[in-house]
């Protein structure tokens, strides 16, 4: 099946530093996502990309599509405490298939 | 109001039982999904439905059967509980549009429901 190379799994960054996380694929994707996930909910969406090389933002944070389709970042600038959490990238080839997700960027914020 | 509520958002079970988990969305949209979330925090897709028919069914024992009276509702019914079973179940649905346009296809999640089997 369709694998998303999500990296880095955890980040322990100090509040007020950017942070930067990636996807990868084998397989071209024709949608990007990214998603947050708070302690006992569920995804919520951040950022979705439909064009490759598409960059768009939402205030702190900055998401691009790779040119290839097959990657995409995610930057959060500036963190603060409430940005802790796990964020995932998400991505589907057709409008029918499930979203296929990565396995998670784990964002620790130390005081 | 909730778009995509789910009940019970926990449940706790013993082995070789059966249960039912209920999702509801009011956004509208025409698939809804079920995901499975282990404890490793993998999200993995289980089933979908488009309009009541089912359109994607992963590798999942049969012991897990989705029923979708409409569209607005899919519930997951599992018999014979395994200890392997235990994980947070997160239904979703979303809007599947053939052209791409703001919105298109994004999945909307639950709250999920944190299933445990004893």
């Amino acid at each position: 099946g369709q694998q998303l190379n999500q990296s880095p799994q955890s980040m322990f960054i100090q509040e007020g530093e950017d942070v930067s996380m990636n996807c990868t694929s084998s397989s071209i994707f024709n949608t990007w996502l990214w998603y947050k996930q708070d302690p006992g909910e569920g995804p919520v969406l951040l950022i979705a990309l439909y064009k490759a090389g598409e960059l768009t933002s939402n205030g702190r944070l900055t998401a691009q599509f790779g040119i290839t389709r097959k990657d995409s970042f995610l930057n959060i600038s500036a963190s603060i405490p409430s940005d802790v959490g796990i964020y995932f990238c998400a991505g589907h080839r057709a409008p029918a298939d499930g979203l296929t997700f990565g396995k998670g960027t784990h964002l620790i914020i130390q005081p | 109001d909730t778009a995509v509520s789910q009940t019970p958002k926990y449940l706790v079970t013993q082995m070789g039982n059966d249960k039912s988990i209920k999702c509801e969305q009011n956004l509208g949209h025409d698939t809804m999904y079920w995901y499975k979330q282990d404890s490793k925090k993998f999200l993995k897709i289980m089933f979908s439905y488009n309009n009541k028919e089912l359109i994607i069914n992963e590798t999942v024992p049969n012991r897990f059967s989705p029923k979708s009276p409409d569209k607005a509702h899919l519930n997951l019914h599992i018999n014979s509980l395994e200890l392997g079973d235990s994980a947070v179940y997160f239904c979703a649905s979303s809007q599947v549009r053939d052209r791409v346009s703001s919105g298109a296809n994004v999945l909307t999640f639950g709250a999920g429901s944190r299933l445990t089997v004893l």
